[in-house]
Parts: structure tokens; C-alpha cells; sequence
């Protein structure tokens, strides 16, 4: 079974607004990480979360990590057409070694 | 600068019938990884190698095989291709536990 699990499946948003997504995972974790992909191509990286780290920023990305619940969640701010891309949460563990593990991921759609 | 490159981008096989995915990256990594993308699956791990020499099962390891001789080459096998293994396969990379670097991916169909 998969260690992330995102929600909701699918977002769709007008351009400008937010985009929040969410993420959950079962084990403990070294790092959980967010990427984008889209249609047809590579996963690409958007931020990195350390486990002992509560809130990231990278331009329009803010990523919060809450480690008691076991969860995580992604905003992107003002968002635009070019944003519409599948995301998705990924866990790097500190057992079993290191292997990173994906989760179903979000599709995101913004309107223009 | 390539980063990581994946041989063949498609390929159909059919029932029975083997082959070999090649991935390389040139950016010196110790983690490499496979990985398959089926519709509303995301990636689910399929092997792992954390060096040179070195291979670890993922969570859908069965009828795949890897090895990593060269630290800059990972190669999935399939050695009697399924239709259930039918799916885009991605190569990715990384330094230890951080940031994966992904290649585009190998479209794979078993008829």
C-alpha cells in the first residue's frame, strides 16, 4: 500500500485563487517532499520538508508538515493557468533504506 | 547537462517476450530508483539501489528484476513481460534521502 495518501483527488479553481492540498502518511518519516508533474511527462520537485521542520516557503509554495498527525499539505497561492499539473506528496522514510514513497496525488485545474 | 536519461521511451512487447529498461544519470548520485505510473495509481516503487553493487525491493517488486553495476546505471528487467505490467515506467535518481530527479519515462505496452 501506498505510504502517501493526497486529498482531494482533484481541484479545480479559477485563476487567482489558492490551491490547498493535503497528504497523509502512516510511518515515521525522514523528509516528506512535494512534486509536480505534468501531462506526460517527469516528476518534478517542488520543496523539501525535514521532519523536524513545521512550515516551508518557495515563492508561491507554502508547505506545513504536522508529524503527530501525520500529515502535510501544500498551497499554492494566486494560482495560475500554468500551474495545472498533477501533485503529488512523497515520504522518504528513516528505516527500510531511505526508499521514497508516492502517494495517488491531486489533480489540480485552474481556469483562466 | 542530461541528468537522467531513460532507453527506450516506448516500446510493445508482447506476452512472454523480454527486455531490459535502461536508465543512466551523470550527476553522481548513490540513490536510484524505478518506479511505475498506472492511471490513478501515482508511483508505486518497484526497486531501489543505494549504491553501487546494491538493490532493495519496493512495494510491487515481483516479476522485475535490477541491477546496478556501474553507479551511474540502473536497468529494470522483465524476464516474461504480462499484460498487468502494461504502464509508464520512470527512473529517478537522488543524492541520499533528498530531492529525486526524474527521467520523462518509458511507455511500455504488453499485448
Amino acid at each position: 500500500s501506498q505510504q502517501g495518501e493526497e486529498d482531494p483527488q482533484a481541484l479545480s479553481i479559477q485563476e487567482g485563487e489558492n490551491a490547498t492540498m493535503n497528504c497523509s502518511y502512516k510511518t515515521s518519516i525522514n523528509n516528506l517532499q512535494w512534486y509536480r508533474q505534468n501531462s506526460g511527462r517527469g516528476l518534478v520537485h517542488l520543496i523539501l520538508i525535514r521532519s523536524n521542520e513545521r512550515e516551508k516557503h518557495s515563492g508561491r509554495l507554502r508547505v506545513t508538515l504536522d508529524t503527530s498527525k501525520k500529515s502535510s499539505s501544500l498551497l499554492i497561492t494566486a494560482s495560475r493557468a500554468a500551474d495545472t499539473a498533477s501533485y503529488f506528496c512523497a515520504t522518504a522514510g528513516n528505516t527500510g533504506g531511505f526508499k521514497t514513497i508516492f502517494g495517488a496525488g491531486t489533480r489540480l485545474f485552474v481556469k483562466a | 547537462n542530461a541528468g537522467v536519461t531513460q532507453t527506450p521511451k516506448f516500446r510493445v512487447l508482447k506476452t512472454g517476450q523480454s527486455m531490459t529498461l535502461l536508465c543512466a544519470q551523470d550527476m553522481n548520485h548513490e540513490y536510484m530508483y524505478w518506479y511505475r505510473q498506472d492511471p490513478g495509481m501515482g508511483l508505486r516503487l518497484i526497486h531501489y539501489s543505494v549504491g553501487e553493487g546494491t538493490t532493495a525491493k519496493g512495494e510491487v517488486p515481483d516479476g522485475y528484476n535490477v541491477s546496478r553495476l556501474k553507479k551511474q546505471n540502473f536497468l529494470l528487467g522483465l524476464e516474461s513481460a504480462a499484460p498487468s505490467q502494461t504502464s509508464v515506467y520512470f527512473c529517478a535518481s537522488s543524492k541520499y534521502t533528498g530531492e529525486l530527479f526524474f527521467g520523462e519515462g518509458s511507455r511500455l505496452t504488453v499485448l
